[in-house]
């Protein structure tokens, strides 16, 4: 069974570095043709795509958000590392990370609870 | 690539056939494009990917179609655990999600 779940901070101010670890069982990222992504949704919108990162440590951003970004991922421990920059109170929203199963094909089964992250001085 | 859910809303009763739209603003290659089930205060579900392949234990009134910029997600009879929000995804070299169709009961 695959599990994810995210976790970090729950509040941070404006300006100040957010750090998100995702946290995985029931696969490892060093097989080949698997990777992990996280997607974030404020509250009461719509879902948006972040990052990738795969099992050859390839890494995707999101092209509105991607000189705020920067994917990891440590194998040894099932662990995969979101890093944002210069929070803004239009951040605060759930993010998700989720598993990425199949080679060549960046659709997401299953995703992780979500964790709330509120952008607030 | 910028898809395009409709309707916003649709409103329906258990049994009925709901039929959700997702146009994409070019063509959608190799067919990818999923689509995923939310529920309040949960995440996201995957329902459909490669446009109309059900993923496991999804059950088979969930069908998907479509190619090339218009693809459909049918439910064929509605049940009272269907009245969600459903979100379709585009998964080239990068990822995008349309805003979302919510189906309310009527």
């Amino acid at each position: 069974q695959i599990t994810l779940k995210e976790s970090g901070p729950t509040v941070v101010k404006p300006t100040q570095t957010l750090t998100l670890t995702c946290t995985f069982s029931g696969f490892s990222l060093s097989t080949s043709g698997l990777g992990v992504g996280w997607i974030r949704q404020p509250p009461g919108k719509a879902l948006e795509w972040l990052a990738l990162i795969y099992w050859n440590d390839d890494k995707r951003y999101s092209p509105s958000l991607n000189n705020r970004l920067t994917i990891t991922k440590d194998t040894s421990k099932n662990q995969v590392v979101l890093t944002m920059t210069n929070m803004d109170p239009v951040d605060t929203a759930t993010y998700y990370c989720a598993h990425r199963p199949i080679a060549g094909q960046n659709w997401f089964d299953p995703w992780g609870q979500g964790t709330l992250v509120t952008v607030s001085s | 690539i910028v898809l395009t859910q409709s309707p916003g809303t649709l409103s329906l009763s258990p049994g009925e056939r709901a039929t959700l739209s997702c146009r994409a603003s070019q063509s959608v290659s190799n067919g990818f494009l999923a689509w995923y089930q939310q529920k309040p205060g949960q995440a996201p579900r995957l329902l459909i990917y490669g446009a109309s392949s059900r993923a496991t234990g999804i059950p088979d009134r969930f069908s998907g179609s479509g190619s090339g910029t218009d693809f459909t997600l049918t439910i064929s009879r509605l049940e009272p655990e269907d009245f969600a929000v459903y979100y379709c995804q585009h998964y080239g070299r990068l990822v995008t999600f349309g805003q979302g169709t919510r189906l309310e009961i009527k």
